[in-house]
């Protein structure tokens, strides 16, 4: 069984502040995802990265993949109060019966308080 | 384009009383479909996954089944509700592998009282 372990689970913090989210696991994946979701609605997809180093970067959003595809990185620069949400990781299983399939991290709920 | 239908949006249900949850996807042809249930506006756990008509992978034991009599629609079902069956129920549906990402329904929140 694959495992992702999101952290902190809890953030919060100041608008204009910096703030990295993490995702760690001992198995490796193919792509690494990230979703955001609000109060009583879906997760929505941010980003997928799939090489190992890859790093993109979606306005004040930076995501990182780590060179051993087993780690991701969410960074946000000057958090607005539009930030605020769950940020889910989610990692692809890279082969047999995990492939295809969605593991997802346990969510980062972030406030952000003008 | 593709979107994804899921309904109800909310359910209260008794103890014991069927449930049925149905998704349908449209604008696409042979979707992977998902069900998950997010406990507490956490992470996801995936109950079911499709890959085609009639073929239902389950992921872990419980009291719940699902099906998929056509290629676009995925029901999720149960004949006796349990108290812990309470959750967000959530649909999602994605091209072959996960790649691209999944789209998700707007969830049902259930509650068994």
């Amino acid at each position: 069984t694959q495992l992702l372990e999101q952290s902190p689970q809890f953030l919060s913090i100041q608008e204009g502040e910096n703030l990295t989210v993490y995702c760690n696991s001992s198995s490796v994946f193919s792509s690494l995802q990230w979703y955001r979701q609000e109060p009583g609605e879906g997760p929505v997809l941010l980003v997928t990265v799939v090489t190992g180093g890859e790093v993109k970067k979606l306005k004040r959003l930076t995501f990182q993949f780590g060179d051993a595809r087993k780690d991701s990185s969410l960074h946000i620069t000057a958090a607005q109060t539009g930030d605020t949400g769950l940020y889910l990781c989610a990692g692809e299983g890279a082969g047999g019966t995990s492939y295809g399939k969605l593991t997802f991290g346990q969510g980062t709920i972030l406030t952000v308080h003008p | 384009s593709q979107t994804i239908h899921q309904w109800p949006a909310t359910l209260v249900q008794p103890v014991g009383s069927p449930l049925s949850l149905e998704c349908t996807v449209e604008g696409t042809s042979n979707p992977n479909l998902y069900w998950y249930r997010q406990a507490a506006g956490r992470g996801l756990q995936l109950l079911f996954y499709s890959v085609g008509i009639g073929q239902i992978s389950s992921e872990v034991p419980q009291n719940l089944s699902a099906s998929r009599p056509q290629d676009r629609q995925f029901i999720l079902s149960s004949k006796k509700l349990l108290l812990s069956d309470s959750g967000f129920y959530l649909c999602a549906w994605s091209v072959q592998g996960a790649s691209f990402g999944y789209t998700f329904g707007s969830g049902t929140r259930l509650t068994v009282v």
